[in-house]
């Protein structure tokens, strides 16, 4: 299972564009890349996966470069409620485990 | 539609007594997965099924622990005889697949304190 790395901790205000950076230098090629999002008392939430270059729903945009080594998760617009701690995780389509890391913790200010 | 129910939200018990969490994944859902979650070690997956068969449970503490899922609509994690070091939020996830790319959907989690 490829390993991730993001920040521990962003700090942000209401009304910016936030970018969570996750690496991955040892992506397979069979590799998808999801984000999950944890509020406090709640269990994680699927928000976005993508393979390469860019996907973008109603909650996030995830660019991915040519050599996957790393992937940016972009929140456009942040509120208050964004609050939460994000996770990057990597794992290939016949594979079964996710594991996640420590998350990068997202505090939005007023 | 409903999504993953764990029970209960919280318990606290004494140590060395039985625990039991249950869980009931959304329907149709093929996978099942047993996670714990602690300030150190983050979140821990435990174990998980697919289609009702454990498929790993080389997560699982010790011989305490054990996990069940006799039908497609529950399953159950019991610790016995229980410990304070077990205290802990532990979630319940469910997917349409076993593969890792398919999103796992998570319940609300059961805050289990060990006296």
């Amino acid at each position: 299972l490829a390993k991730t790395t993001q920040p521990i901790s962003m700090d942000s205000y209401e009304g910016q564009e936030v970018n969570i950076t996750c690496s991955h230098n040892n992506i397979a090629t069979n590799d998808y890349i999801t984000w999950y999002q944890q509020f406090p008392s709640q269990g994680p939430r699927f928000i976005i996966q993508g393979y390469k270059t860019k996907v973008t729903n109603e909650v996030a945009s995830l660019f991915i470069p040519a050599d996957r080594k790393s992937s940016t998760l972009s929140l456009p617009r942040v509120s208050l409620s964004d609050t939460a701690v994000y996770y990057c995780l990597v794992g290939g389509k016949y594979g079964n485990k996710l594991v996640f890391g420590a998350g990068t913790i997202l505090r939005v200010k007023s | 539609d409903a999504g993953v129910i764990q029970s209960p939200r919280h318990e606290v018990t004494e140590m060395g007594q039985e625990v039991t969490l249950r869980c009931k994944p959304i329907s149709g859902h093929n996978s099942l997965f047993w996670y714990r979650q602690t300030m150190m070690r983050g979140l821990e997956l435990l174990i998980y099924f697919n289609n009702n068969v454990p498929i790993d449970d080389s997560g699982m503490p010790e011989d305490r622990f054990s996990a069940k899922m006799p039908n497609a609509s529950f399953s159950t994690l019991k610790i016995q005889p229980s410990e304070p070091r077990d205290s802990a939020v532990y979630f319940c996830a469910s997917s349409l697949t076993g593969s890792s790319i398919q999103p796992q959907h998570f319940g609300d989690g059961t805050r289990l304190s060990i006296l």
